[in-house]
């Protein structure tokens, strides 16, 4: 089983859709979780931290599940802007220095 | 302006030919990473600094090395590239749990 695991996608969905996604990992011993936005040939860049139970951010609700060990990542009336690759972000240490991410899930908004 | 400075932003060498890829940030963050993204696989990562002189393998460090002789830069060296690292490459500079990226640096070798 890989470290992290997320579906690829690509996800579909029309302008004010609601999508989520998953992102399942191995290590029990994790604490701290992040989603990450990527732009095509762009940087990533944080979207939202999961530190308990869940957090949320206007349009984005992110949840942490312990006992089936996976966040999940809620977009409510999707724009077209909200295009892009999501990237999971699972520590590896304890010092959080260590990460790994996982590959991504691609949404695409359509007018 | 706080950010990561990554160069060249594009690179195009040949086999056995050694290069540096800088990068340089502004933030005064202790932590600083290189990674590789490749189709598929997302992205990896290769070698991280915790501080100054403090550098550490990650989980695809084959290839590279590294050094963090001041705080605000953190070169990545291919002392002899391969085809295999043709690669998308970004540097991240951190204080506490958010990383802030480079640009990128797409290397092609040949």
């Amino acid at each position: 089983r890989k470290e992290v695991e997320q579906d690829p996608g690509p996800f579909n969905v029309p302008e004010g859709a609601t999508v989520a996604f998953n992102c399942t990992y191995s290590n029990s011993a994790s604490q701290s979780f992040f989603w990450y936005r990527q732009d095509c040939r762009k940087e990533p860049k944080l979207l939202m931290s999961v530190y308990s139970s869940g957090n949320e951010d206007g349009r984005f609700t992110a949840q942490l599940n312990r006992a089936s060990q996976y966040i999940s990542l809620l977009i409510r009336d999707s724009k077209l802007s909200d295009s892009a690759t999501y990237l999971c972000v699972v520590p590896k240490n304890t010092g959080g220095f260590k990460t790994i991410f996982g590959a991504g899930t691609r949404l695409f908004v359509k007018a | 302006e706080a950010q990561v400075t990554q160069n060249p932003r594009y690179l195009i060498t040949v086999t056995g030919k050694k290069l540096t890829v800088t990068c340089s940030q502004n933030m005064n963050h202790e932590y600083m990473s290189w990674y590789r993204q490749d189709p598929g696989l997302g992205l990896r990562q290769i070698y991280y600094s915790m501080n100054v002189e403090v550098t550490d393998k990650g989980d695809v460090p084959e290839g590279y090395k590294v050094s963090r002789k001041e705080k605000r830069n953190f070169p990545l060296i291919l002392e002899s590239p391969s085809p295999n690292q043709t690669s998308l490459y970004f540097c991240a500079s951190s204080w506490g749990r958010e990383a802030f990226f480079g640009q990128g640096t797409r290397l092609t070798v040949v």
